[in-house]
């Protein structure tokens, strides 16, 4: 099928790492991506990577891609309160379309 | 600054009665996405623009369709609202091309009564 995979809640404490994990459908994606979406927002790119790549850091975030299981997973270095929000990871297919999976939904406690 | 706006933010419309959501960007990106996204769900794609070329999803309803009459403004029609199209629905523009970044609006929210 089509369905991109998160869990769907995750918890963790102010000064901790998160990871956010993904499973994705397509093998051929040629770019995969992380978006944040804050209450009552539309979502804000976080971050991507290109298909030929296992790893990319960009300050406190780190992508993972594993492509022989098609897993995706962000991590996000010191968790702030202001890191709480859903996190979609989405892939891109052919002819421009975009497959979301359902979101993860950050909680970060103080 | 640059941006993606949708308007209304809030709309609501009863049953059967068409509605309107527009999208305009300042980005002078040439592809404009809409996505549905229902609560606790993924955004679903129903169409996009490539330039002027129309490009639907193949179950996107009938009911939904869409007019782009120049680069900075997309229209999402819902020509007989039920209650299952109450939603959230997204706008979002790209630029063709590596790394096909997506710049989304805010969002209108869809009720019908």
């Amino acid at each position: 099928g089509e369905d991109v995979e998160q869990s769907l809640f995750l918890s963790v404490r102010e000064g901790d790492s998160s990871v956010i994990n993904c499973t994705y459908t397509d093998s051929s994606s040629t770019y995969l991506y992380w978006y944040k979406q804050e209450p009552g927002a539309g979502l804000q790119l976080l971050t991507y990577i290109f298909s030929n790549m296992d790893m990319k850091q960009d300050q406190r975030l780190t992508v993972l891609l594993n492509k022989k299981d098609k897993h995706l997973s962000l991590r996000i270095a010191d968790t702030q309160t202001g890191d709480s929000a859903i996190y979609f990871c989405a892939e891109k297919k052919n002819f421009n379309k975009f497959y979301f999976g359902s979101g993860t939904k950050l909680n970060v406690k103080p | 600054d640059a941006m993606v706006i949708q308007n209304p933010r809030y709309q609501v419309t009863q049953f059967g009665k068409p509605v309107t959501l527009s999208c305009s960007q300042t980005l002078n990106h040439n592809v404009m996405y809409w996505y549905q996204q229902k609560s606790s769900q993924a955004p679903k794609l129903l169409f996009h623009y490539y330039d002027k070329d129309f490009n639907n999803e193949a179950d996107t309803p009938d009911n939904f369709q869409s007019r782009r009459p120049n680069t900075s403004f997309c229209f999402l029609d819902i020509r007989s609202p039920g209650l299952g199209d109450a939603a959230m629905y997204l706008c979002a523009t790209s630029r063709s091309g590596t790394p096909y970044e997506q710049y989304f609006g805010p969002g209108t929210r869809l009720t019908v009564t």
